[in-house]
């Protein structure tokens, strides 16, 4: 059964930063790309990022370009998003969630998610 | 970035009875490889959101008989043939073709 835990989420100030982590387990991490969707409080998905299996090809969204990182470590099955300068409209639960290639925009399988509030 | 449109935006079913959601793409998402990248997926009520149907006809793994997927270019639907309780929920269609990908506003179904 693939299972996806995300943890790291928080309150946080503006301009902070923070480390969402998401474990991953049932399937060979390791062949499959891996992505980060939000949701705003009641609000629609938005796609914020991706990394190729292999970790050497990475995709952000616009409107986190330069302030996340998107990282994985296929020894650990585990899966990083590095968020910093952190605004008021990054609030959102952060879904971790599965690719269904080594590449590719394709998704399966989303973790329960982590909720990140930035206020001060 | 391509948009997504889904209508309608809410839809109200007796259990037993029929329901569509329509979802139309500002580009194609016919992909030269031959593959049309639409997704839907459901977020049921406090819950994550699960995939339905991938690659716009072809029903994900335990999904029932009852989703079925169709379209091509930049119209496509999903069709509930018989809704049942379990079904409410907001259902969203995604792109897959561009960069990045792109949902539709969702559209949320309860039951009467």
């Amino acid at each position: 059964e693939v299972q996806l835990v995300e943890s790291g989420g928080g309150l946080v100030q503006p301009g902070g930063s923070l480390r969402l982590s998401c474990s991953a387990s049932g399937f060979t991490f390791s062949s499959y790309a891996m992505h980060w969707v939000r949701q705003a409080p009641g609000k629609g998905l938005e796609y914020v990022s991706a990394i190729s299996s292999n970790g050497g090809s990475t995709y952000y969204a616009d409107s986190v370009k330069g302030r996340f990182t998107i990282s994985r470590d296929n020894s650990k099955n585990t899966l990083y998003l590095q968020m910093s300068s952190l605004r008021a409209e990054d609030t959102a639960v952060y879904y971790c969630v599965k690719g269904v290639a080594a590449a590719g925009t394709g998704i399966d399988y989303w973790g329960q998610g982590t909720l990140v509030t930035v206020s001060s | 970035d391509i948009v997504m449109t889904q209508t309608p935006l809410s839809l109200s079913v007796t259990p037993g009875q029929p329901a569509s959601i329509s979802c139309k793409s500002s580009q194609s998402l016919l992909h030269s490889d031959g593959k049309t990248y639409l997704y839907w997926y459901l977020q049921k009520p406090g819950q994550s959101p699960q995939l339905l149907i991938y690659e716009v006809s072809s029903r994900f793994s335990g999904v029932p008989d009852r989703f079925s997927g169709s379209g091509s270019g930049t119209d496509f639907t999903l069709k509930i043939s018989r809704v049942e309780a379990e079904d409410v929920g907001v259902y969203y269609c995604m792109q897959g073709i561009h960069l990045p990908p792109t949902f539709g506003q969702g559209t949320k179904v309860e039951i009467k």
